[in-house]
């Protein structure tokens, strides 16, 4: 079956270091892929998205370059900051382009990010 | 929009007692899921519905655990009898379903309801 792995936690990171998250994932298809973060007390929103190989999920500074052959979609940012502490996830889903939205998500187990001053 | 709504956000109940967990999803969505987080499994997903019908309900964890969504605009996640195990976050999603365009899936959640089963 699907399944995504994500590197352990929790990744702690000073102000302004880069951040990259691995995120390596099995799917029998061609699945959309998914970041989403939870902050603390909340629920999950989406960060960025990317549907086909090659391309590249970004939003608030982060990126994710669907990787076909490595089966990879590692979240990257330049330069993190406090506000960026929280759970990220990688998520798949196989409900791609010929069967339509709305199909269920498989998750990774979630990476903390904790940045300090 | 109002987003997920979830209700309540807490609950504190003893062992043995019914607890029912309700959402609201956002308007117009046909896709609901039912989600569970503990630190020690994660984000489970344990059911989701399609135009108000059951399509995957393998993740329920066993027969104290249903759930029903008697329209668009609502479901409820129940357990009867509670156990302390149960104890989790418990997450309500909804997604809009566009078969003819690429999917990309997007799941709006709610902020949860943590369950404590004393």
């Amino acid at each position: 079956g699907d399944s995504v792995t994500q590197m352990e936690g929790p990744v702690t990171l000073s102000e302004e270091a880069f951040l990259t998250i691995n995120c390596t994932y099995t799917a029998t298809g061609y699945p959309s892929l998914f970041w989403y973060v939870q902050y603390p007390g909340e629920g999950l929103q989406l960060l960025l998205k990317a549907t086909k190989a090659d391309d590249k999920g970004s939003n608030k500074g982060f990126e994710a370059t669907y990787r076909k052959e490595t089966t990879s979609f590692h979240l990257e940012k330049g330069s993190v900051q406090v506000s960026d502490s929280a759970v990220y996830f990688c998520a798949l889903s196989e409900g791609g382009e010929l069967t339509g939205g709305g199909n269920k998500l498989t998750f990774g187990t979630g990476t903390q990010l904790k940045v300090e001053l | 929009d109002a987003g997920v709504i979830q209700s309540p956000r807490h609950e504190v109940t003893e062992m043995g007692q019914e607890v029912t967990l309700r959402c609201k999803p956002i308007s117009g969505h046909d896709y609901l899921f039912w989600y569970r987080q503990t630190m020690m499994r994660g984000l489970e997903l344990l059911i989701y519905f399609n135009n108000n019908v059951p399509i995957d309900d393998s993740g329920m964890p066993e027969d104290r655990f249903s759930a029903k969504m008697p329209n668009a605009s609502f479901s409820t996640l129940k357990i009867q009898p509670s156990e302390p195990r149960d104890s989790a976050v418990y997450f309500c999603a909804s997604s809009y379903g566009l078969a003819e365009l690429p999917s990309y899936n997007e799941q709006f959640f709610g902020p949860g309801t943590r369950l404590t089963v004393l």
